[in-house]
């Protein structure tokens, strides 16, 4: 059984502040970690995949790290707005399967 | 190009009816996997499909719950025989091609069970 935990499970910042996540997942039989943004009654919107150790992406205020020698990968949000608010998903990828993490439920109060 | 599309959004059933969930993948994606998510849960692997093949159904229930995925056509996943503890969200994602690519989800059908 594969053991992806994110943490914090939850986290409250107010508008403007810089926040990060961590994931942390097994560092054998590494395909790919990928990370999701996913709010309430939607699909999970998919932000990056990341192979490589020492991979590093960017898409707006949003970038993330891999390190698959440690095991675990960060997410940074810059200057958080309201509508970053929503559980962010990492998934670790072996081969034919995502294994999710728990999430963590960011809230960024105006 | 449309994304993934699953239907219906919402299934109630009975206990002890059938329950079928579809899901067309993103154009151009022959790789189809199902996940669940039960009540207080994260997202769960259930089946990878690709056309006329099941690959991977490590995450299937034994018992009662069958996935396909035709030449042409949705993908379909079947409940046989529902019960209260079936009920969950379904979702489906789709991916050009297996391993390191993106999986797309779909919206999800929630299930519930009376």
């Amino acid at each position: 059984i594969l053991n992806v935990e994110q943490s914090p499970q939850s986290l409250h910042v107010q508008e403007g502040d810089s926040t990060n996540f961590t994931c942390s997942f097994p560092s054998s039989n590494f395909y790919a970690l990928h990370w999701y943004r996913w709010e309430t009654a939607k699909s999970p919107e998919a932000l990056f995949v990341m192979t490589l150790n020492g991979d590093e992406k960017k898409k707006g205020r949003i970038s993330a790290t891999l390190n698959t020698k440690e095991g675990y990968s960060y997410l940074y949000i810059k200057g958080s707005q309201p509508e970053d608010s929503a559980t962010y998903l990492c998934a670790f990828n072996a081969g034919n399967m995502l294994t999710f993490g728990g999430g963590t439920r960011l809230m960024v109060k105006p | 190009n449309a994304g993934v599309m699953q239907n219906p959004r919402h299934l109630v059933r009975r206990r002890g009816q059938e329950a079928r969930l579809r899901c067309s993948p993103m154009k151009g994606h022959s790789h189809v996997y199902w996940y669940r998510q039960l009540p207080e849960e994260g997202l769960k692997f259930m089946v990878y499909l690709q056309k006329e093949n099941i690959i991977d159904e490590s995450g299937m229930p034994k018992e009662r719950f069958s996935a396909e995925f035709p030449k042409e056509g949705p993908s379909i996943l079947r409940i046989q025989q529902v019960v209260r503890g079936d009920s969950a969200a379904y979702f489906c994602a789709s991916s050009p091609q297996q391993k390191t690519d993106t999986q797309y989800f779909g919206p999800g059908t929630r299930l519930t069970v009376l």
